[in-house]
């Protein structure tokens, strides 16, 4: 069974430009959440869907920040323009259920120059 | 709030020493508690983890964990350290109320010598 795969593993941008993480989950997982560590600091949560719906997003960071996932499948991360300051290591995460164990993929580097 | 502390972003051993990684928590209610663990270019690993009944709980690789509500500590230890568990440390817990969320420490570095 394949395991939570991120795209791209490194993405290197210019601020002001827009940057798209993509997220594929384990199949049959409902539960998909986005987790951001900044700086070598704590991974902060992001926001966690089930299925296609929005659960909770309140730690996303600002309005530059869009999270889809059409279909409940796959998601994707935009941001939308870059700041120096949304550098860091994006991760994704699946579940089964909300209560059950959490995989997590190998995170998305991302800098902003 | 909720938080969680790591003491020490950067721990090193020598090869057959006492690992000891330190985490406690700020909870109102006793929370989940997680270790995960990141070895390079990898995804975060679950190592162990608590929810209910024994507070000493042995996880993957030898490494174990202690839940001691009194001092709001969950800390990782391992008797013998070897090169290959090299990696970053995170300590983790989730709320019983709200199980959706992780919350994170900041990590600490563990490095083997020889």
């Amino acid at each position: 069974e394949a395991g939570v795969t991120q795209f791209p593993s490194h993405s290197v941008i210019e601020k002001g430009q827009t940057v798209t993480l993509r997220c594929d989950p384990i199949s049959g997982h409902d539960n998909l959440y986005w987790y951001r560590r900044v700086m070598g600091k704590e991974i902060k949560f992001l926001l966690h869907f089930v299925k296609e719906s929005k659960q909770d997003e309140s730690g996303m960071p600002n309005n530059r920040f869009l999270a889809e996932r059409t279909g409940g499948t796959y998601s994707t991360l935009k941001v939308q323009p870059a700041e120096l300051e949304d550098s860091g290591v994006y991760f994704c995460a699946s579940s089964r259920d909300t209560n059950t164990e959490a995989f997590f993929g190998q995170g998305t580097r991302l800098t902003v120059v | 709030a909720q938080s969680v502390t790591q003491l020490g972003s950067h721990v090193s051993v020598s090869e057959g020493a006492l690992v000891l990684l330190r985490c406690n928590y700020s909870s109102s209610v006793p929370p989940y508690l997680f270790w995960y663990v990141q070895y390079p270019n990898q995804g975060l690993q679950l190592l162990l983890k608590y929810t209910t009944g024994a507070t000493l709980v042995k996880g993957i690789n030898g490494f174990e964990a202690e839940f001691k509500k009194s001092e709001t500590s969950f800390h990782l230890t391992k008797p013998s350290a070897h090169m290959s568990d090299a990696a970053e440390y995170f300590c983790a817990v989730r709320l019983p109320y709200n199980f959706n969320k992780f919350y994170f420490g900041s990590g600490t570095k563990l490095n083997v010598k020889p």
